[in-house]
């Protein structure tokens, strides 16, 4: 049983429009999130993360948005560029999945492809 | 610094062999974890240690054994590999009281 979803494996978006990849969750005890990014042979690399006392993160191109309320938080890049090219995974933590010891929980990640 | 290592970087092995797969960090993090990523799927918590001596069973722990006799070194033994642990594994690490995990580049194991 999924617990982060990440229902679009793939999204294309043109060069400069904003690129949205969406997760979801279905434990409402998760009360920090992260965006990891993945390009191939490579191990996955922090982007950003939030926690669930807010709403909004930003981090020069990247955003990241919260609805608690929703269990539902996206990742918006803007402008989008080709090097953004690579395998999104949303995860979260929380304190019933040994989030006191770091562990994280991640969803199937989203395949983004920037077109020049 | 290197950050996270992990050697070898590809290994084929066959049905019941064993072998170890080797994970490094030269960051001084308290925590490391090793995670399995099957294809089109997410990562999954296989093992994790929140200091040496002490480790832990993640969410899919049964095939494997971990050992955490240092800081830097989180080595993870498959004793008897079977096809389903063919999968891509990563070692990762992080400070103590954060969620912010450094990944390795990975190992690909096949088990044929």
């Amino acid at each position: 049983d999924q617990q982060v979803k990440q229902n679009s494996p793939s999204l294309s978006v043109q060069e400069g429009r904003i690129s949205i990849l969406n997760c979801d969750y279905t434990n409402s005890m998760f009360d920090y999130f992260l965006w990891y990014k993945k390009y191939p042979a490579e191990g996955p690399t922090f982007l950003i993360s939030i926690s669930s006392i807010k709403d909004k993160n930003e981090d020069g191109r990247f955003t990241v948005f919260l609805n608690k309320s929703a269990k539902h938080l996206s990742l918006h890049i803007v402008p989008s560029q080709p090097g953004d090219s690579a395998v999104y995974f949303c995860a979260a933590s929380g304190e019933d999945y040994g989030g006191s010891q770091g562990n994280l929980i991640f969803g199937k990640g989203t395949k983004l492809s920037v077109k020049p | 610094n290197a950050g996270v290592t992990q050697t070898p970087k590809f290994r084929i092995l066959k049905i019941g062999q064993s072998m170890t797969l080797q994970c490094t960090q030269d960051m001084n993090h308290n925590y490391m974890y090793w995670y399995r990523q099957d294809p089109g799927m997410g990562l999954k918590l296989i093992y994790y240690s929140v200091g040496a001596g002490i480790t832990d069973k993640g969410e899919v722990p049964n095939g494997y054994n971990v050992s955490r006799s240092t800081t830097e070194d989180f080595p993870l033994r498959l004793e008897l590999a079977a096809p389903s642990q063919t999968s891509v594994y990563f070692c990762a690490s992080s400070y103590k009281g954060t969620l912010k995990q450094f990944f390795g580049p990975g190992t690909r194991l096949t088990v044929l």
